[in-house]
């Protein structure tokens, strides 16, 4: 079965410093995985998603995440926050199961951008 | 373009009263669509996926259900609202590993 474990329910950054929000994932076959933000009482807006090719994945807002299997981990991070960037961060994992496909989400991560 | 259309944005219900939210795309035809719900704390959960007219497959045993009567319309309901129905529902839709997400519905059950 396939599942993602977000670490920190909750993360502080200064303005300016930087964001590292982390995810693991545990899978049986290569994954595609997926960032996604949400800004209060508003849906989900993809950030970035990886599925084949380069490891390193860059996304909207400065954003980018590095896939590593052998850690089995995908990484958000922003070199430098900005106060826009207080909302929540969700990871998540496309899992093909009988023909469909559908996304499995980690709890989320709260991030709060302190001025 | 696609886009994703889902409403009411709140909904204040009593407890025992029926449910319908409603869920449209436009620019797609025969897209996989999706009910999540997220409660406070608890991430997003699946409450049920469809691949077509009349397909729906239930994630969770709960008391709500899912009917997609149109090609591009999904409908998320209950016959008797429970107060652990609360909870914000997205709905989406599904592209080549990409999945567009409505506004939400909060529904706050009273």
């Amino acid at each position: 079965a396939q599942s993602v474990t977000q670490l920190g329910s909750h993360v502080s950054v200064s303005e300016g410093a930087l964001v590292l929000l982390r995810c693991n994932y545990s899978s049986s076959v290569p994954p595609y995985l997926f960032w996604y933000v949400q800004y209060p009482n508003q849906g989900l807006q993809l950030l970035l998603k990886y599925t084949t090719g380069a490891t390193l994945v860059k996304g909207i807002n400065g954003f980018e995440a590095e896939f590593k299997k052998s850690e089995t981990s995908f990484h958000l991070t922003k070199p430098s926050a900005h106060m826009s960037d207080a909302a929540e961060y969700f990871c998540a994992v496309s899992l093909t199961q009988g023909g469909s496909e559908k996304l499995v989400f980690g709890k989320g991560t709260k991030l709060t951008v302190n001025p | 373009s696609q886009t994703i259309h889902q409403w009411p944005a709140t909904l204040v219900q009593p407890v025992g009263s029926p449910l319908s939210l409603e869920c449209t795309v436009e620019g797609t035809s025969n897209p996989n669509l999706y009910w999540y719900r997220q409660a406070a704390g608890r991430g997003l959960q699946l409450l049920f996926y469809s691949v077509g007219i009349g397909q729906i497959s239930s994630e969770v045993p709960q008391n709500l259900s899912a009917s997609r009567p149109q090609d591009r319309q999904f409908i998320l309901s209950s016959k008797k609202l429970l107060l652990s129905d609360s909870g914000f529902y997205l709905c989406a839709w599904s592209w080549a590993y990409g999945y567009t997400f409505g506004s939400g519905t909060r529904l706050t059950v009273v």
